[in-house]
Formats: structure tokens, C-alpha cells, sequence
């Protein structure tokens, strides 16, 4: 079973600049996706941004871009300049051809003024 | 135009009560995934659904139910209450199957079991 892991329960960053949260997982198949998901206090999960495993180069939407690195299970999310609206939980999922998405137990990250 | 929307946004309940939760998809999407959450935890999934039709399922009991409308909504129901059902009900819709499809979440269903 897939399994995906987020080892920093918690993480605070100043405004204006640049974290990176953590994410590994467990797979035997070779086409997958990744993705990070952000759950703002409101609740509502929003798709920050998306990975296909089979594509070498790493994914980036606007201030937010992933490290990815395929032979280490590894894939991590990093914001840039880091804005009070960032603040939230923060999800890695694993997506295969069985459709479900498996996640980790989060990342709450705190943006301090 | 519209998300996903849910019904209800809270819900209390007693041990071995029965729950329905529903959920409207985004117009023109055909799957619907069902998850709960756990405060503290992330999602674990519970049922998808896609032209009415049981597409997975995850591990949970035989007290949990779904099923999909002609129109793509879907109800989630509950037997048998238990104070470990407390949790936070999202249901996701997708274009279809297919991995790479975004899966847009709803808010969400808050269920509290006494």
C-alpha cells in the first residue's frame, strides 16, 4: 500500500521569505502523481500544485515549486516570498491508476508579520 | 460557477444513530470521491463513484455507504453511529478516472457523534 509521509508536523516562516515542507512516500508503481494540497482555516482544500511522475522537470505555479526527486521518493514543496495568506495546512498526496488519493497528516505552516 | 457543495455544513449525532451527508459535484463532473478527516490527520478515503458505478473503496466498515444520482450527486451514509465516525466528511469531484484529473473538494460536512 502507498503510503505518504510529512515529518514536520509544524512550521512557521517570516513574511517575504522562502520554506520548504517536506514530503515522502512509499510506492511500487512506476506512473504516478503527486500532488500539495492547502487547507486554509475556512476548510475548504485547494490544489496548490501537481506532479506527474514520468516528467523530469519540477513543477512550479507562481510563487510555489516542488522538488522532485523520484529515485528518493522525495518531493517537497517550496514558497517564495511568503505572504499572510499562506497560512494554512498543508497536504502531499499520491495519486496512482486507483484513483483515490492517499495523503499525509499535514504541515501546519504559520506565516508571522 | 458553483464547486462542490455539501449538505450538511454541521451535524450532531448520537451513538448509533444513523447519518446522511450529501454532495453536488461541479456541473459536468461524473466522479465523486468521498473522505473523512479526522482532526489532526489528513483525509483518508472512504468511496468514489463515477457514472454511478462503485469505482473504490477504502478500508473502512460495512456501516458505510454511497451511492451516485443520475445527475453525478452522491449521498454518504452511516449506520450505527460510533463516537470514532467524529470527524470532518469531504467529498471531491473529478472530470472522470483518469490519475492527472484535479479532484476539486468541497467544504466539508462536520459530524460530531455524542
Amino acid at each position: 500500500a502507498q503510503t505518504v509521509t510529512q515529518s514536520q508536523p509544524e512550521m512557521s516562516v517570516q513574511e517575504a521569505e522562502t520554506v520548504t515542507l517536506s514530503c515522502t512516500y512509499d510506492t511500487s508503481e512506476s506512473d504516478y502523481y503527486l500532488f500539495w494540497y492547502k487547507q486554509p482555516p475556512s476548510r475548504q482544500m485547494i490544489l496548490v500544485i501537481r506532479q506527474e511522475a514520468y516528467k523530469q522537470q519540477n513543477a512550479t505555479e507562481n510563487r510555489f515549486s516542488v522538488n522532485f526527486q523520484k529515485a528518493a521518493k522525495s518531493f517537497s514543496l517550496k514558497i517564495s516570498d511568503s505572504q499572510l495568506g499562506d497560512a494554512a495546512m498543508y497536504f502531499c498526496a499520491y495519486r496512482s491508476f486507483r484513483y483515490q488519493l492517499t495523503f499525509g497528516k499535514g504541515t501546519k505552516l504559520s506565516v508571522i508579520p | 460557477d458553483a464547486g462542490v457543495t455539501q449538505s450538511p455544513t454541521h451535524l450532531i449525532k448520537t451513538r448509533g444513530q444513523h447519518v446522511t451527508l450529501r454532495c453536488s459535484p461541479i456541473s459536468g463532473h461524473k466522479s465523486v470521491s468521498w473522505y473523512q478527516q479526522v482532526l489532526g490527520q489528513g483525509p483518508q478515503f472512504i468511496f468514489q463513484y463515477y457514472e454511478k458505478e462503485e469505482r473504490g473503496r477504502g478500508n473502512f466498515p460495512d456501516r458505510f455507504s454511497a451511492r451516485q444520482f443520475p445527475n453525478y450527486s452522491s449521498e454518504l451514509n452511516v449506520n450505527a453511529l460510533l463516537l470514532g465516525d467524529s470527524a470532518l466528511y469531504l467529498c471531491a469531484s473529478s472530470l472522470g478516472l483518469a490519475g492527472g484529473n484535479e479532484q476539486f473538494f468541497g467544504p466539508g460536512t462536520r459530524l460530531t457523534v455524542l
